[in-house]
């Protein structure tokens, strides 16, 4: 049971390149949410998932794009990469809306130039 | 959007004291509040939550108590040990969708 995945670790974009952050999880959960953890600003929601093919907007939703074919996989994708967006990025699931432990992926921490 | 503010944004204790982090929120409707602790260079983990129908709950050195009233909930922590340090998130949660709001962090330090 290998919890919530990402890929990749660590990622170095220019100005203007999109790309595409991983996440899978293996505990067959319904909820899966994406987060961006910048310095002194706490984690912040961008997108997240209540089940397959659904998504909805969080706090911090533009410049990203989300999409829910399965269960286990989340992808984010960074359309047009700015330096407003070099953070790091945490996915995480959980298996009861709005309350109960989520389970964070290991982050993968982005820098775009 | 719910809001929450979380204070202080560091703390340094002596080993064997407590430690305490305070958090407000302003949506009402919010009616589950999770704590998570973050190691350097880690993924935050669920050390304790509360529910808006308890006031405290308590985990061996680790509680937390939450005013309805005043919109405010906090951790406490007792005889810290060095294993504590860490950043430590208070959140919360309306329940509605999947949205929660985290606070800015605390970065506690316990000093040997």
């Amino acid at each position: 049971n290998a919890g919530v995945t990402q890929t990749p670790k660590f990622q170095v974009l220019k100005t203007g390149q999109s790309m595409t952050l991983q996440c899978a999880q293996d505990m067959n959960h319904e909820y899966m949410s994406w987060y961006r953890q910048d310095p002194g600003m706490g984690l912040r929601l961008i997108h997240y998932s209540v089940g397959a093919g659904i998504t909805d907007q969080g706090e911090v939703p533009n410049g990203y794009n989300v999409s829910r074919s399965t269960t286990e996989d989340f992808p984010l994708r960074l359309l047009s990469a700015a330096p407003s967006q070099t953070s790091v990025y945490f996915c995480a699931s959980s298996d009861l809306a709005g309350e109960g432990e989520q389970y964070f992926g290991p982050g993968t921490r982005l820098t775009v130039t | 959007g719910e809001n929450v503010e979380q204070h202080p944004s560091t703390l340094s204790v002596q080993e064997g004291d407590s430690a305490v982090i305070k958090c407000t929120y302003s949506d009402s409707a919010s009616n589950y509040f999770p704590w998570y602790k973050q190691e350097l260079g880690k993924r935050p983990q669920l050390i304790i939550d509360i529910r808006s129908n308890v006031g405290e709950k308590k985990d061996q050195r680790i509680a937390v108590t939450l005013n309805k009233t005043a919109k405010h909930f906090s951790l406490h922590i007792t005889e810290t040990q060095p294993e504590d340090s860490a950043v430590y998130f208070c959140a919360a949660s309306t329940g509605a969708g999947n949205q929660f709001y985290f606070g800015t962090g605390t970065s506690l330090t316990v000093i040997p």
